[in-house]
């Protein structure tokens, strides 16, 4: 099967401006999350969706990061404006929900400048 | 809530030597548990995973982990390491069903020639 597909895979910008990441999880995967990955830490949880509703993003800094996925399936990340912390890995992943299989897309590496 | 500790966040170890790796988690059910493995520049890859069957699990590379209930341990061991092996280490922990994963700091392995 098709792994989760995630672009760009890499982006620089410069702080305040906006930058937008997409992912498109495995066909039949109800549950979507999204992952920030800051470099030598461990990924952490941004925002969880379950089909198109949002199941957790107690997270998310929404003051600037916002998410969707439009009917349940592809789904974009957002920064608005960026900082220089928001430089990381962001990471997708999506599972079938039974708790013993999640698969990570490849990730894309932000650098705020 | 849940937590992983990965004890050691740089492991060096000769090439054939034994690898572990250590996590200790804290669940207030019984815990999913999992390793993944990843290398520069890529998204992560699952090693093995614990979902209460079998506590001795075997993963892919001829790595291995232990469930350790009184311990809360969950460590990674391979018995003879490979310079293919060289990668960062991250031990994870779920509650099961669609909840999301929480991941340790992460372990990086060194295998010396």
């Amino acid at each position: 099967e098709a792994g989760v597909a995630q672009s760009p895979r890499y982006k620089i910008i410069e702080k305040r401006q906006s930058v937008a990441f997409w992912c498109n999880p495995i066909s039949g995967h109800a549950t979507l999350y999204w992952y920030q990955q800051i470099l030598g830490q461990g990924p952490k949880l941004l925002i969880q969706f379950q089909n198109n509703g949002v199941v957790d993003d107690s997270q998310l800094p929404k003051d600037r990061f916002s998410a969707e996925r439009l009917k349940g399936v592809d789904s974009t990340l957002k920064i608005q404006p960026a900082k220089l912390e928001d430089s990381a890995v962001y990471l997708c992943a999506s599972s079938l929900g039974t708790g013993s299989g999640y698969t990570f897309g490849s990730g894309t590496r932000l650098t705020v400048v | 809530a849940q937590s992983v500790t990965q004890l050691g966040s740089h492991v060096s170890v000769s090439e054939g030597a034994l690898v572990l790796l250590r996590c200790n988690y804290s669940s207030s059910v019984p815990p999913y548990l999992f390793w993944y493995v990843q290398y520069p520049n890529q998204g992560l890859q699952l090693l093995l995973k614990y979902t209460s069957a079998a506590t001795l699990v075997k993963g892919i590379n001829g790595f291995e982990a232990e469930f350790k209930k009184s311990e809360t341990s969950f460590h990674l061991t391979k018995p003879s390491a490979h310079m293919s092996d060289a990668a960062e280490y991250f031990c994870a922990v779920s509650q099961g069903g669609n909840t999301p994963l929480v991941f340790g700091k992460g372990t990086r392995l060194s295998v010396i020639a």
